[in-house]
């Protein structure tokens, strides 16, 4: 079966610091990969997704940044973080073969 | 970024009373999905409709794939306390893209 892993659980980092959170994916190969954040109480606003290795599409322009270094990787960056980064940061998969998405149990971020 | 309107925002409902959602679009989907939240915690896949006039159902849940294919309506019966917890619609499957356009949530707090 398939599993998603993200990590760290929570983090607390000083504004102007960097930052990077990593997402893996277990049991499949060649997922599309998505990054979501979601502010406290709100809905989930896409930020990232991967069809592939190396392929990027962003649809928030921000100081954020995604890479996928290997095919179940997906790794969000940031090199100066904002308060306005905090957030409750969400990874999500799927396979070509439907549309289900599935997604991982977050990262709590604070900006101080 | 675009969101799909989601109503009722928030209800209270008595423990097992029936709970009604529905989703709204302007825009045609060939997919539907439908997740619940829980508090820190990432949202949790709980039915995916494919065609349009579709009726899934996975437990006390049943969602419907509207005939327009704009809009989706997901029911639970006979509520329980464990049933409190957000829940989003999601569009996705257009041509061309790979992206999910989220709701904004009913959250659903249920009196025991």
């Amino acid at each position: 079966s398939q599993t998603i892993h993200q990590w760290p659980a929570t983090l607390v980092q000083p504004v102007g610091s960097p930052l990077s959170l990593e997402c893996t994916v277990e049991g499949t190969s060649n997922p599309n990969l998505y990054w979501y954040r979601q502010a406290a109480g709100r809905g989930l606003q896409l930020l990232f997704y991967s069809v592939g290795i190396g392929q990027i599409s962003s649809e928030v322009p921000q100081n954020l940044s995604a890479s996928r270094p290997q095919d179940r990787q997906f790794i969000l960056s940031s090199k100066k973080l904002l308060l306005s980064d905090s957030g409750f940061y969400l990874c999500a998969w799927r396979t070509g073969l439907n549309y289900e998405q599935y997604f991982g149990p977050g990262t709590r971020l604070t900006v101080t | 970024g675009q969101q799909l309107n989601q109503s009722p925002q928030s209800m209270f409902i008595q423990e097992g009373e029936d709970v009604s959602m529905n989703c709204t679009s302007s825009s045609i989907f060939n997919t539907w999905l439908w997740y619940k939240q829980e508090p820190g915690e990432g949202p949790v896949l709980l039915i995916a409709l494919y065609k349009a006039g579709e009726l899934t159902s996975n437990g006390r849940l049943t969602a419907q794939f509207g005939i327009t294919r704009k809009d989706s309506f997901l029911n639970i019966s006979a509520s329980i306390p464990s049933d409190v917890g957000i829940y989003f619609c999601a569009g996705g499957g257009r041509r061309g893209t790979y992206k999910y356009i989220f709701g904004t949530g009913t959250r659903l707090k249920v009196l025991a």
